[in-house]
């Protein structure tokens, strides 16, 4: 079964700081996706990006840059220099794509970022 | 490009009463999520449709709950009769195929049942 543990409920920050967003995930698929998207105080959920399990290089977007590592199962997200729009709650995702589970993203808890001016 | 649409943005309705939730997926996705979230599960998949059809309801909570998807364009998550404990954000979601499996998600529905 599919599993994404987000250990980190709440994190509290100081505008400019960088922030690091834990996320490990368990499966037995050889293929899947992970994923993060935000969700921001007006409650809507935003695609941040896409990662499948072939390719582990990082990406590096603006001031966001994830870390794909699949010896340790972990997908953690950086905000460098942290603005206060930055404040919203993250979720961590995986998608498998095989048997029952195909289709199907599996979230984490979410992680509550507050980033302070 | 609209996005995944939703309907009502919030609803608050009384203990029995029954609730319709729309959604309208971006035009050319062959697949059609219900979430749910609540503070105590977090998100949860209800229900999905690929090309209209119902796929996988195992995540519907109970009969009171019911989806349709009469066309590409709209579906409807039913809750009837409604209870307190259906309060949550209700997401409507959707992708295409060959997507890497990346789904869209509506603005959510904010449901409370007093």
């Amino acid at each position: 079964a599919q599993k994404v543990t987000q250990a980190q409920t709440e994190i509290s920050v100081v505008e400019k700081e960088d922030v690091t967003l834990d996320c490990v995930y368990e499966t037995r698929d050889t293929t899947y996706y992970l994923f993060w998207y935000k969700q921001p105080p007006s409650g809507e959920l935003v695609f941040l990006i896409r990662r499948n399990s072939f390719d582990e290089q990082n990406e590096i977007s603006g001031r966001y840059s994830w870390n794909f590592q699949k010896s340790t199962s972990s997908f953690n997200f950086t905000i460098t220099a942290s603005q206060v729009v930055d404040s919203a709650v993250y979720f961590c995702a995986l998608s498998e794509t095989s048997g029952g589970s195909n289709y199907k993203l599996t979230f984490g808890k979410g992680t509550l970022l507050t980033v302070n001016p | 490009d609209a996005g995944v649409i939703q309907s009502p943005r919030h609803e608050v309705t009384e203990m029995g009463q029954e609730v319709t939730l729309r959604c309208k997926p971006i035009s050319g996705h062959d697949y059609l999520f219900w979430y749910r979230q609540t503070m105590m599960r977090g998100l949860e998949l209800l229900i999905y449709f690929n090309n209209n059809v119902p796929i996988d309801d195992s995540g519907m909570p109970e009969d009171r709950f019911s989806a349709k998807m009469p066309n590409a364009s709209f579906s409807t998550l039913k809750i009837q009769p409604s209870e307190p404990r259906d309060s949550a954000v209700y997401f409507c979601a959707s992708r295409q195929m060959n997507s890497g499996n990346t789904i869209y998600f509506g603005e959510g529905s904010w449901l409370t049942v007093v």
